[in-house]
């Protein structure tokens, strides 16, 4: 059972969007619809903002958005803003256990 | 309001055992959830640890299962983790969550975290 794996950094300015990918493998992305995205702001807890693929929990801005193809899932940030600086983790079900990211760093120039 | 809380001691010795209580509050861990432990190693991503639902089943992730123990203390609302034969790869921010089984899968709340330092 391996991480899923994500770009280390993606960054944009304000207004902009960016997109974060999230690759695993046939037996966890590519089989459930089961991938939640967590937003960790340095030294706090990880925070839900997206479940199921592309659920959003109430409280979370409508410019987070999820989708999945094949083995890939993705994290779509629309309209960035300073507060959205911090770093992301997929997670995904794989039959069983359940498989985290590597982690992305999202920098708001 | 759903709240968790890890506690326990925050340095274990190498080759020990380290153990973590996450207390609940707001629900009953009776219900139909499943009851979550993630570490994060400093400076390193999230790593899924195991879990335990409300009829007591375990699962765990298969790199740490041969050392993990999870249960849990109904009458006092508590899930409890134990890792054996600690090295200090095993230090971390150990997070306990709550895992929704209806209404989605998603780990959510999380409890502020602890930190454990394994060294002697």
């Amino acid at each position: 059972q391996s991480a899923l794996t994500q770009p280390r950094s993606v960054s944009g300015s304000p207004g902009q969007s960016v997109t974060i990918s999230c690759t695993g493998t046939s037996s966890d992305v590519g089989s459930y619809n089961y991938i939640s995205w967590y937003q960790q702001h340095p030294g706090k807890a990880p925070k839900l903002m997206i479940y199921d693929v592309s659920k959003r929990p109430s409280g979370v801005p409508d410019r987070f958005s999820g989708s999945k193809s094949a083995n890939t899932a993705s994290l779509t940030i629309s309209g960035l803003q300073a507060e959205d600086d911090a770093d992301y983790y997929c997670c995904s079900y794989a039959g069983g256990p359940w498989v985290f990211g590597t982690g992305t760093k999202v920098t708001v120039l | 309001q759903v709240q968790l809380q890890e506690s326990g001691p925050g340095l274990v010795k190498p080759s020990g055992t380290l153990s973590l209580t996450c207390t609940v509050s707001g629900v009953s861990i009776s219900t139909h959830r499943y009851w979550s432990w993630v570490r994060q190693p400093p400076g390193k991503g999230l790593e899924w640890i195991g879990e335990i639902n409300d009829g007591d089943h375990t699962t765990y992730n298969p790199s740490l299962k041969s050392r993990v123990t999870i249960s849990a203390d109904k009458s006092k609302n508590q899930f409890s983790l134990k890792l054996s034969y600690v090295t200090a790869a095993d230090t971390a921010v150990y997070y306990c969550a709550m895992r929704w089984v209806q209404l989605g899968r998603k780990f959510d709340p999380w409890g502020q975290g602890t930190l454990v330092t394994v060294s002697s």
